[in-house]
């Protein structure tokens, strides 16, 4: 099945600069790569995702890249804010029915 | 446009005890996943239902059940309760069973003793 390494764990940057959290994953029939912000006590948050027929996808200060030929994908965050601190998860979903597979998380803190 | 709500927010249980979460999914969405968030680790897939219908569990044991209302709205049992089942419980929907764009809710926060 399905296995998604996810790095760094934690991510410390100064507000304004930029933010890059990397995903490899296992499975190459996989095409489907959403991204979520979880903050305190609430649930994750889908903040833009990618499906395998496009390299890249931007939204505001947000894009995520797609190498599938390496089986890894990026969340590229610029010009931080503190409002962006919290934990994001990558995750990859195969076709048909499969479930997404989530990485284990990566503590993101913007310092102000 | 509603989203998906989970109940109850927060709930003890003593270890043997059964458990029952609710879930009602985002308007228009058919597809209802259940995923358990253990402290400090990513969401992990326990079942799916389309349309009333379990279509992918993922690796847990069957104490762990669920049911899909025709309202769409969701439930998830467990039996027994072991104190490694203490986790976060995820609902999240989607539409027409594509497995995209899932919205997650807020989970319910179990904890067994």
């Amino acid at each position: 099945g399905e296995n998604v390494e996810q790095h760094p764990s934690t991510l410390s940057v100064q507000e304004g600069d930029s933010a890059v959290i990397k995903c490899t994953y296992s499975d190459s029939a996989s095409n489907y790569f959403p991204w979520y912000k979880q903050e305190l006590g609430k649930g994750p948050q889908l903040i833009i995702d990618i499906r395998s027929n496009v390299g890249e996808k931007k939204d505001q200060r947000i894009a995520v890249t797609l190498n599938k030929t390496a089986k890894h994908f990026s969340l590229h965050i610029t010009e931080t804010q503190p409002e962006d601190s919290a934990v994001y998860f990558c995750a990859a979903r195969s076709s048909g029915n499969t479930p997404l597979v989530f990485g284990k998380g990566t503590r993101l803190s913007v310092i102000a | 446009e509603t989203g998906v709500t989970q109940s109850p927010t927060h709930l003890i249980k003593t270890r043997g005890q059964q458990v029952t979460l609710r879930c009602s999914s985002q308007s228009g969405h058919n597809t209802v996943s259940w995923y358990q968030q253990a402290l400090g680790q990513g969401p992990q897939f326990i079942f799916q239902y389309y349309r009333e219908e379990e279509n992918g569990r993922g690796n847990f044991p069957p104490r762990f059940s669920g049911l899909q209302f025709p309202n769409y709205s969701s439930e998830l049992n467990v039996n027994a309760l072991e104190l490694d089942d203490s986790a976060l419980y995820l609902c999240a929907s989607t539409e027409g069973g594509q497995n995209y764009g899932y919205t997650f809710g807020s989970g319910t926060r179990l904890t067994v003793v």
